[in-house]
């Protein structure tokens, strides 16, 4: 069966520290993969989506980076935290149009 | 995009029927509806998807119009860990980004 794994599950950043989250998929081979933010209280935001290695759609102009450098493998970046980069991130693989969520990261950048 | 509305709160008790109802106006001919729920620190969990009439799992039940402008997600004999937030989504799933969904809340 397909997992997902993403780690870590919490993270504390100063303003102005670079940040790589990862995520990886099992069970499954080229994989749709998406990166998720949601602000407390709030929906969640599509940041970027990825069809295959080295494809990356960005949905809203920010502070971060993606790249799929392995099949089953998607990584957000950012080179300098910002306050607002605080949330929840969440990596998510997709099959008949139904999303799978990891576990999640909370971000407090301090 | 289909742009969803749902309610942004809801309350029930324990033993009830609840149903959370999402109008998707714009939805386009290819476009199947989906919901999830979402507890608190936990990325939302695929519930149910249906296209039309209706579909019904070991969760949950969709009930979906003919005209396909609205859709009525029902659970039934709800209890307290039924209490979360509810989302609606009607687009391809590459193009997904959730609304705020609707929060149940199962009292006792």
């Amino acid at each position: 069966s397909q997992t997902i794994h993403q780690w870590p599950a919490t993270l504390v950043q100063p303003v102005g520290s670079p940040l790589s989250l990862e995520c990886t998929v099992e069970g499954t081979s080229n994989p749709n993969l998406y990166w998720y933010r949601q602000a407390a209280g709030r929906g969640l935001q599509l940041l970027f989506y990825s069809v295959g290695i080295g494809q990356i759609s960005s949905e809203v102009p920010q502070n971060l980076s993606a790249s799929r450098p392995q099949d089953r493998q998607f990584i957000l970046s950012s080179k300098k935290l910002l306050l607002s980069d605080s949330g929840f991130y969440l990596c998510a693989w997709d099959q008949d149009e139904k999303l799978f969520f990891g576990s999640g990261t909370q971000l407090s950048v301090l | 995009l289909a742009k969803t509305t749902q309610p942004i709160s809801m309350d029930s008790y324990e033993g009830q029927e609840v149903n959370i109802t999402c109008s998707h106006n714009n939805i386009a001919t290819n476009d199947y509806i989906t919901w999830y729920q979402q507890f608190p620190s936990q990325g939302p969990r695929f519930i149910i998807q249906g296209y039309k009439t209706k579909v019904t799992n070991e969760v949950a039940s969709l009930f979906i119009p003919a005209d396909r402008k609205s859709s009525t997600l029902s659970l039934p004999r709800v209890s307290l860990s039924d209490t979360a937030v509810y989302y609606c989504l009607v687009v391809p799933a590459r193009q997904l980004t959730f609304g705020s969904g609707t929060q149940l809340t199962v009292l006792p």
